[in-house]
Order: structure tokens, then sequence, then C-alpha cells
């Protein structure tokens, strides 16, 4: 069955630095990789995905993440953090050889502070 | 931009109660997903939906659920005789194609059983 892990519960970085918020997965066939983020009260949010291809994907908002086989890790990752950017971040995978169903991780609440 | 939207935002029920809680989806989508957030715990997976079928569920989607798409628009959630610890935001998902692999979400309904 499929997991997802994402390690840190929480990361503070400074406005202007570069952020990296972690994820590594577990699957039986290839992975369909994706992030979402949540914003207070708000739903989930779709910020980009990886099917096949590029190992390094960008999404919305200037993020991107890269996908890494070797490692089974998909982190996210932005060049220059913005205050705005402070939410809770999910990484979630989909199984090819499963039903269509996404498994999330716990969720990294991600502070950027001014 | 087309958006995923969910009626209540909170609903407030007693044990026993029964509750709908309601989806609109994004109008072209196909396919139809119920997933619930549990406060504090990741974003789990309760059923997929399409071509008036269930196409997947989790063990937590047990015989007290059930869903329907009573016309063109709504996508339904029901759960028949609450208990406390179904008290979640509950959110519903769709997308166009399986192949396209991503799921825009709503806004979430949280629902409080008490």
């Amino acid at each position: 069955a499929q997991s997802v892990a994402q390690p840190e519960d929480q990361v503070n970085v400074a406005e202007g630095n570069p952020l990296t918020v972690k994820c590594t997965y577990s699957v039986s066939g290839n992975p369909y990789l994706f992030w979402y983020v949540q914003y207070p009260n708000r739903g989930l949010q779709f910020l980009l995905k990886y099917i096949t291809g590029d190992n390094l994907v960008k999404g919305s908002y200037g993020f991107e993440a890269e996908f890494n086989k070797s490692q089974t890790s998909f982190h996210l990752k932005k060049p220059s953090a913005l205050v705005s950017d402070s939410a809770l971040y999910f990484c979630a995978v989909r199984d090819i050889l499963e039903d269509d169903k996404i498994i999330f991780g716990k969720g990294t609440r991600l502070h950027i502070l001014p | 931009e087309p958006e995923v939207t969910q009626t209540p935002s909170h609903q407030v029920t007693q044990m026993g109660q029964e509750v709908i809680l309601r989806c609109v989806p994004i109008s072209n989508h196909l396919y139809f997903y119920w997933y619930r957030q549990i406060l504090g715990q990741k974003v789990e997976f309760l059923v997929s939906f399409y071509n008036n079928e269930i196409s997947e569920k989790s063990e937590i989607f047990d015989d007290q659920f059930s869903v329907e798409r009573p016309d063109g628009s709504n996508f339904t959630l029901k759960i028949r005789s609450t208990k406390l610890e179904d008290s979640a935001m509950y959110f519903c998902a769709s997308s166009d194609r399986r192949e396209t692999y991503e799921q825009y979400f709503g806004p979430g309904t949280r629902l409080t059983v008490t």
C-alpha cells in the first residue's frame, strides 16, 4: 500500500531565504506525486505534480519540486520565500497500480518570518 | 476559474442524527471524491464516484456513509447516524479524467457532532 511521510511538523524560514519542505513516499509501482497547500479556512489548493518526464517540476507561486526515485523523495522548494507562503503544505501520492485515490502526508506547517 | 463549492461551511449536529454534506463539482468533471480531515490529522480518502457508482471506498466508508449524485450538478455525502468520531473537515474533490491525475478540492465542510 502507498504511503507518504512528511518528517517535519513545522518549518520556519526567514523571508527571502530559500525554503524546502520534505516528503518521501512508498508505492508498489510508479508514483504520481502532488503537492497541495491549505491556507487558513480554505480548501486544498493544487500546487504541482510529477507524473513523468523531467525530475524537476514547476508549479504555482514559484514553487518547484524535485522527484528523486533513488531516494523516493519529492521535496518542495522555493528559491525565495514570501510571508504569504505561510500555510499548511501536504505531499500526496497516487500509485498507478492502484485506483485513483490520493494518499496524503500529515502536512507540514510553513512559517515565513518577516 | 471554476471551483468546487461545498455547503454548508459548518454543520453542527447531535450524535445519532443524519447529515447530508453537499458539493458542486467543477461542471465538466466526471470523477468525484470525498476526503476527511480530523482536526490535527492528515487528509484521508473516503470514497470515489464515477458514472453514478462508487469506484472505490476506504475502510472508513462503512454502512453509515452513502454518496449520491441526485442531479447533474450536486454530489452529496450522507452520514446516517452520526458519531462523535465523525467530527472532522470533509472535503469534496473532482477531476475531469482519471488520466489528468490532479483533483480539485472544495473549501470543506466542518462537521461537529455533539
